[in-house]
C-alpha cells in the first residue's frame, strides 16, 4: 500500500491569513487528487495535478505536484470562512485506479 | 441529477444484527467503492468494484460483503454488526480508472452499532 501522509492534521487560523498543507509520500505517484469534505458531506474533487513540477490554480487555492512526483501542496491566499473543511489527497494504488487517501488537514478559519 | 445516492443515511444497530447500506449511481459508471471514514484516520477503502460481477477487497474488508449484480448499485452488507464498525460509510463512483478521472462520493451513512 502506498501511503499519502498529510501535515498539518489540524489547522485553526484568521481569516485573511495564507496556508500551506502537504502530502508527502515514499513512493511515486502517477497522479494525485485533492479533495475537500465539508462536515455532513462526502468529499469533492478540487483538482487533480499528473506532471512533476506541475503548478494548478484555482482562485485563491494553489496546487503544486512534486518534480519527483511523490509528494503535493495546497496554498491558500486570504483564506476565508468558507474555506473551513477537510482537506484530503489522494493517490491511485494498484493497478485500478481505486485511490488511497491520506488522513486529511482540517482547517477551521475563523472570521 | 441525482449523482450517487446512498441509502439510509442514519442507522442503529444492536452487537450481532446484519444490514445492507444502499449504493446507487446514475452516470453509468464502471468503478464503484466503499469506503469508511474515522476520526482521524481518513477514508480507508473497504471494497470495490470495477465492473458488474466483479469485487475485490480493499484495506479493511473483513466484516463485509458486497456483491455488483448491476452496473448501477452496489450494496454493502455487514454480516454480524461489531461496535468497531461504528463509522461513516461513503460510497463512490468513477467512469475508470487512470488520471485525472473524477471520483464521485455520495453523501454519506452515518452508523452506529451498540
Amino acid at each position: 500500500t502506498q501511503l499519502l501522509e498529510q501535515s498539518p492534521q489540524f489547522l485553526s487560523i484568521q481569516e485573511g491569513e495564507n496556508l500551506t498543507v502537504y502530502c508527502n509520500s515514499s513512493s511515486v505517484f502517477s497522479s494525485l487528487q485533492w479533495y475537500r469534505q465539508e462536515p455532513g458531506e462526502g468529499p469533492v474533487l478540487l483538482v487533480t495535478v499528473v506532471t512533476g513540477g506541475e503548478v494548478k490554480k484555482l482562485k485563491r487555492l494553489t496546487f503544486q505536484f512534486g518534480d519527483a512526483r511523490k509528494d503535493s501542496s495546497l496554498h491558500i491566499t486570504a483564506a476565508q470562512p468558507g474555506d473551513t473543511g477537510l482537506y484530503l489527497c489522494a493517490g491511485p494504488s494498484g493497478g485500478s485506479y481505486i485511490p488511497t487517501f491520506g488522513r486529511g488537514t482540517s482547517l477551521i478559519v475563523h472570521p | 441529477n441525482a449523482g450517487v445516492t446512498q441509502t439510509p443515511k442514519f442507522q442503529v444497530l444492536k452487537t450481532g444484527q446484519s444490514m445492507t447500506l444502499q449504493c446507487a449511481q446514475d452516470m453509468n459508471h464502471e468503478y464503484m467503492s466503499w469506503y469508511r471514514q474515522d476520526p482521524g484516520m481518513g477514508l480507508r477503502l473497504i471494497h470495490y468494484s470495477v465492473g458488474a460481477g466483479i469485487t475485490d477487497q480493499g484495506e479493511v474488508p473483513n466484516g463485509y460483503n458486497v456483491s455488483r449484480s448491476t452496473t448501477e448499485d452496489f450494496p454493502l452488507r455487514l454480516l454480524s454488526a461489531a461496535p468497531s464498525q461504528t463509522s461513516v460509510y461513503f460510497c463512490a463512483s468513477s467512469y475508470s480508472g487512470g488520471a485525472g478521472n473524477t471520483i464521485y462520493f455520495g453523501e454519506g451513512s452515518w452508523l452506529t452499532v451498540v
